[in-house]
């Protein structure tokens, strides 16, 4: 099925740096999404996005919808060793999510 | 709030056994759950979508008869994996979207299939 483009594929950072990620598609969406997984559980959602141009903060995350609504991005600031784990964007289709490829983050002490 | 459970977590069976994983909102009534795959390393797979009332709709390439979907309350949807084998060995995840909430969906903690 189809699936939206995540870069990076996968980070390795210091504690305390900051973490840029993104997400791109072909097709417009309404709506992003952008959840954590960690190892062996669930996806847990972290922002919702619902308009193009949207800059919205949860904590130390901040997330865009991009202006041609066919694109996002997941800022992290200071991150400590909790934040590892893989980030799932996801656009909202007509009735159901089309997923991001995954950016697995790893934090050094 | 918008927490969903699922059970079991973990699940071991013989090759040729049905398994029934229950996927269950408890702090608000979900019309639509979604039951998604994932292979390790790898993004979720949407399987399904299951409607409270009215037969599920599944997505190309997944087999109706093989996975079983009944959504019989508002709470309440199970996926059971019929003469399973080796290969459905798995991560199961299923979500629920809250009614009227923009897509939002919240997803379960998952479950581990794992067919000898």
């Amino acid at each position: 099925g189809q699936q939206l483009n995540q870069s990076p594929q996968s980070m390795f950072i210091q504690e305390g740096e900051d973490v840029s990620m993104n997400c791109t598609s072909s097709s417009i969406f309404n709506t992003w999404l952008w959840y954590k997984q960690d190892p062996g559980e669930g996806p847990v959602l972290l922002i919702a996005l619902y308009k193009a141009g949207e800059l919205t903060s949860n904590g130390r995350l901040t997330a865009q919808f991009g202006i041609t609504r066919k694109d996002s991005f997941l800022n992290i600031s200071a991150s400590i060793p909790s934040d590892v784990g893989i980030y799932f964007c996801a656009g909202a289709g007509t009735d159901k999510l089309i997923f991001g490829t995954g950016t697995r983050l790893q934090v050094f002490p | 709030g918008a927490v969903v459970s699922q059970h079991p977590s973990r699940v071991i069976c013989k090759s040729g056994t049905s398994v029934k994983i229950e996927c269950r909102s408890l702090d608000f009534q979900a019309t639509t759950m979604f039951w998604y795959r994932q292979f390790p390393k790898q993004s979720l797979m949407l399987m399904a979508t299951s409607n409270e009332g009215s037969k599920a709709t599944y997505e190309q390439g997944v087999e109706k008869d093989k996975f079983l979907i009944n959504h019989a309350s508002l709470t309440l949807s199970t996926l059971t994996v019929t003469s399973a084998h080796p290969e459905d060995s798995s991560f199961y995840i299923c979500s629920a979207e809250i009614p009227g909430n923009s897509y939002e969906q919240y997803f379960g903690p998952g479950t581990r299939l794992t067919v000898t």
